[in-house]
């Protein structure tokens, strides 16, 4: 049974450059949710999509951050242009829709180093 | 202000050994709490959840404890494994609709 699958791994790139990382979730999940983590702050949530579509991106930090969901198997976080303080861990999860209280399953994550 | 505290940061404790981590929380309404643990680089993944009505809750040597009237929650593990050394996340998550409220977390090593 595969998870929640993330593209790629790690990226280390130069400031300035986009960044683009990819996420397959869980087939069937109809939420997906992208995070940012770092030592300092934890988790953060930066946008969620439900099926498809986004419902809250008050967590994206500024307008050099953008999220789409084009269809049920494939969402992307896209970073233009990055800089070294977007350097983190970003998970992607998903989650469904249902009674009772689902558990959202995260991918490995990407860790981002820009530099 | 909606917010998870967690408590100790880190922790060190010999295998076999028991410990508890500590979770307390303003969030409110307050609709379940959920216990994450994270390996080192890997996602988090979910142990236990527990809603308004329950007091405790069990996942093999991972006990969860609950008490909605003073906004606390604990997880006890039992025997400590090498393999329980990752950092454990405390989730809150408020009425439907509303964004998950997570906690820094609580780093544990066990030591042989």
């Amino acid at each position: 049974d595969a998870g929640v699958i993330q593209s790629p791994r790690h990226e280390v790139t130069e400031m300035g450059q986009e960044v683009t990382l990819r996420c397959k979730p869980i087939s069937g999940h109809d939420y997906l949710f992208w995070y940012r983590q770092t030592m300092m702050r934890g988790l953060e949530l930066l946008i969620y999509f439900n099926n498809n579509v986004p419902i809250d991106d008050s967590g994206m930090p500024e307008d050099r951050f953008s999220a789409k969901m084009p269809n049920a198997s494939f969402s992307t976080l896209k970073i233009q242009p990055s800089e070294p303080r977007d350097s983190a861990v970003y998970f992607c999860a998903s989650r469904q829709q249902g009674l009772g209280n689902q558990p959202q399953h995260f991918g490995d994550g990407t860790r981002l180093s820009i530099l | 202000k909606n917010q998870v505290e967690q408590s100790p940061q880190s922790l060190i404790i010999l295998e076999g050994k028991n410990c508890t981590l500590q979770c307390n929380y303003t969030v409110s309404p307050f609709s379940n709490l959920r216990w994450y643990k994270q390996d080192t680089g890997r996602g988090p993944v979910s142990l236990t959840i527990m809603t308004f009505s329950e007091n405790t809750k069990s996942n093999g040597r991972y006990t969860a404890t609950l008490d909605a009237d003073t906004k606390q929650s604990s997880l006890h593990i039992t025997a400590s494994q090498l393999s329980d050394s990752a950092s454990y996340i405390c989730v809150v998550s408020g009425q439907a609709g509303t964004a998950l409220i997570f906690g820094k977390g609580t780093t544990l090593s066990v030591s042989s």
